[in-house]
């Protein structure tokens, strides 16, 4: 069965340190990873897919197919980057996501 | 630059209602979502369509139906309300893949449902 994992429901950070959601997933087939990002009184928007090997916003990513992970890095942390962020998967016919449960990221002055 | 519209921000209903919420995409997106968000679950899949009058269920659909009669309109349906469906419910949709990688969701902005 599909299923994501995300192991921290907050992280707190200082500003300017780096860091690292975790993001790991369960998935038979090729999977499709992505980070969504919550801004506070926004709507969820999509942050990166893996398949773009893109960096946004100073965010990065890489499917670990060894591991089965996807985990979102950013070397020096900025408090804009406090929000609620959710990895997901997407797999199977029609399009379906799977979302981990999401880690609030707390970024300190 | 708004493509997915969902009617209410925030809604108070009372045990027992039907209700309905509404979500309307400007991108003509085959596929359409429903998903509750609670804190500490993440996003659950209540109901998806890939078309026009074709609908499937998703992780959790007891207690909920959906309605797609046009392309860009998908409604879901709490036949009677109770307590434990209050949540914030987000819409989405998306492209389907035709052998590509997929682009993924396009949310709406959340309806806040409160059930009393």
């Amino acid at each position: 069965a599909q299923r994501v994992t995300q192991p921290e429901k907050l992280l707190s950070v200082f500003k300017g340190a780096p860091v690292e959601l975790k993001c790991n997933y369960s998935y038979s087939g090729s999977p499709e990873l992505f980070w969504y990002v919550q801004y506070s009184r926004q709507r969820l928007q999509l942050l990166l897919r893996h398949i773009s090997r893109e960096s946004i916003k100073g965010f990065t990513a890489d499917l670990n197919k060894g591991e089965t992970s996807f985990h979102l890095k950013k070397p020096f942390a900025q408090e804009e980057d406090s929000a609620m962020y959710y990895c997901a998967l997407s797999g199977g016919n029609f399009n379906k996501f799977y979302f981990g449960s999401g880690t609030k990221l707390n970024v300190k002055p | 630059d708004v493509k997915v519209t969902q009617s209410s921000r925030y809604l108070v209903k009372r045990t027992g209602e039907k209700v309905f919420l509404e979500c309307v995409q400007d991108m003509d997106h085959e596929n359409m979502f429903w998903y509750r968000q609670d804190p500490g679950l993440g996003l659950r899949l209540i109901y998806f369509s890939y078309d026009v009058k074709m609908k499937e269920k998703g992780d959790i659909p007891e207690g909920y139906s959906v309605s797609r009669e046009k392309k860009e309109r998908f409604s879901l349906i709490l036949e009677s309300a109770s307590t434990n469906q209050t949540s914030m419910y987000l819409c989405a949709s998306s492209l389907y893949p035709s052998g590509g990688a997929s682009y993924g969701y396009t949310f709406g902005s959340g309806t806040r449902l409160t059930v009393v």
